[in-house]
């Protein structure tokens, strides 16, 4: 498709448990952003890719979060062990530039994550 | 560290009716975006503001940003029921432009 995927679109897992979101930007988009969107709220960045680095991971709430994009495409968000304050919607953006890149983050449809 | 409020938190208006909603910041931003976001969908990029008393708009919609740069409006003229939905304000932080600070959003329903 012409947009940024997400899969899977729902998730619940059982506290404790390990998940793997995963994140297909739009072909050939340098950068991609994790955000997590809480029941209510906007969302806040996590992290930021631009092609396999990760440029910035101040997001990420703890270190049971991981993110990686190996081949500069694909990206997948980890949380190990998770906790019920990890319920919340995970929204993954690309874009094709590296320079102020505020106009063109495209949003996937995002994961839902219930932990029970 | 800077924060993007929106009010109204929520509006339930009749279709055929003007909506204004507006965010406002403590800090100045350069750049305002507002986006929207259906149940079950990513947000979706409406306008984008880019100088001090900025008027731009896109169909129905219009946006402004604020002469201080602490504030913005979006106004929807003449409602129709595909309007509702989740907007956000949101705009890039001072330090990091790629970080994108978003309101907690104004929901809108509309009734047919």
């Amino acid at each position: 498709g012409a947009g940024v995927s997400q899969s899977p679109r729902y998730k619940v897992a059982k506290r404790g448990q390990d998940v793997a979101l995963r994140c297909d930007p739009i072909s050939g988009h340098v950068s991609l952003f994790w955000y997590q969107q809480a029941l209510g709220q906007g969302p806040e960045f996590l992290t930021y890719f631009q092609n396999e680095a990760q440029l910035d991971k101040s997001g990420l709430p703890s270190d049971r979060f991981f993110a990686e994009r190996p081949e500069g495409s694909v990206s997948t968000l980890k949380i190990q062990r998770t906790q019920q304050e990890d319920s919340a919607v995970y929204l993954c953006a690309s874009t094709a530039l590296t320079g102020p890149l505020e106009e063109t983050q495209y949003f996937g449809p995002g994961t839902r994550l219930l932990v029970l | 560290g800077q924060q993007l409020n929106q009010s109204p938190q929520s509006m339930f208006i009749q279709e055929g009716e003007d909506v204004s909603m507006n965010c406002t910041s403590s800090s100045i931003f350069n750049t305002w975006l507002w986006y929207k976001q259906d149940p079950g969908e990513g947000p979706v990029l409406l306008i984008a503001l880019y100088k001090a008393g900025e008027l731009t708009s896109n169909g129905r919609l219009t946006a402004q940003f604020g002469i201080t740069r602490k504030d913005s409006f979006l106004n929807i003229s003449a409602s129709i029921p595909s309007d509702v939905g989740i907007y956000f304000c949101a705009g890039p932080r001072m330090d990091s432009s790629y970080k994108l600070i978003f309101g907690s959003g104004t929901r809108l329903l509309v009734r047919p």
